[in-house]
């Protein structure tokens, strides 16, 4: 079974509204954390925003937030006033336990596109 | 300037002629890892290593071989490559002691075997 799920494999938004990229895991570790990177054109991973599975609230950095529900197992990054530069693919991953050795096991990623 | 430092950045090779992509770090990390990307299956990783002289195998290890003999570097062997080792390889690292596991890439290295 996928342990990240992210079923939007392309998503587009108008600049300046916002969008929710989707992602789903699965684990029975109660230990656990979850992450967002950012891989623009160029190519590189870029580290967006971490959520851990025992944080009380609900992760954010500047225009990025994550929209966590533990119960349904969803982990939702929300972009509000999209900008071009968010033109990029986007990649939710998770750790299991809580040994920072463990690896991350990352989703297929959602192409996102910011229209003029 | 902190960072993950691989190269080559992009290679074309042929089938059978062994392949050394090395990979240094300069924030003394206690973990490395290797991943490579595939369209429509995101990253995989191949090998990690928790410090020196510890390796051990990720989802993807099969036709790759690593080593950890100093704390910054980490190089990916590919001593027979073969086409289906055609993929862009992303080194990452991380501080061993960090909760959240922040893994910092390095920019990439695109392998095309023939």
């Amino acid at each position: 079974a996928q342990k990240i799920t992210q079923t939007q494999p392309g998503m587009f938004v108008q600049e300046k509204e916002a969008v929710t990229l989707d992602c789903t895991y699965d684990t029975s570790d109660p230990s656990y954390g979850l992450f967002w990177y950012k891989q623009p054109s160029s190519g590189e991973m870029i580290f967006l925003i971490y959520q851990g599975s025992y944080d009380q609230q609900n992760a954010t950095e500047g225009r990025y937030s994550l929209n966590f529900q533990k119960a349904r197992k969803s982990a939702n990054l929300v972009i509000s006033a999209s900008q071009l530069g968010d033109s990029a693919m986007y990649f939710c991953a998770m750790r299991e336990g809580s040994s920072s050795a463990r690896q991350l096991t990352f989703g297929s990623g959602t192409q996102l596109t910011v229209l003029p | 300037e902190a960072q993950v430092t691989q190269n080559p950045r992009y290679l074309i090779t042929v089938t059978g002629k062994k392949l050394t992509v090395t990979c240094s770090q300069n924030m003394n990390h206690e973990y490395m890892s290797w991943y490579r990307q595939d369209p429509g299956l995101g990253l995989r990783q191949i090998y990690y290593s928790m410090n020196v002289e510890v390796t051990d195998k990720g989802d993807v290890p099969e036709g790759y071989k690593v080593s950890r003999k100093e704390k910054r570097n980490f190089p990916l062997i590919l001593e027979s490559p073969s086409p289906n080792q055609t993929s862009l390889y992303f080194c990452a690292s991380s501080l061993w002691h960090s909760g959240a596991n922040v893994l910092t890439f390095g920019a990439g290295s695109r392998l095309t075997v023939l």
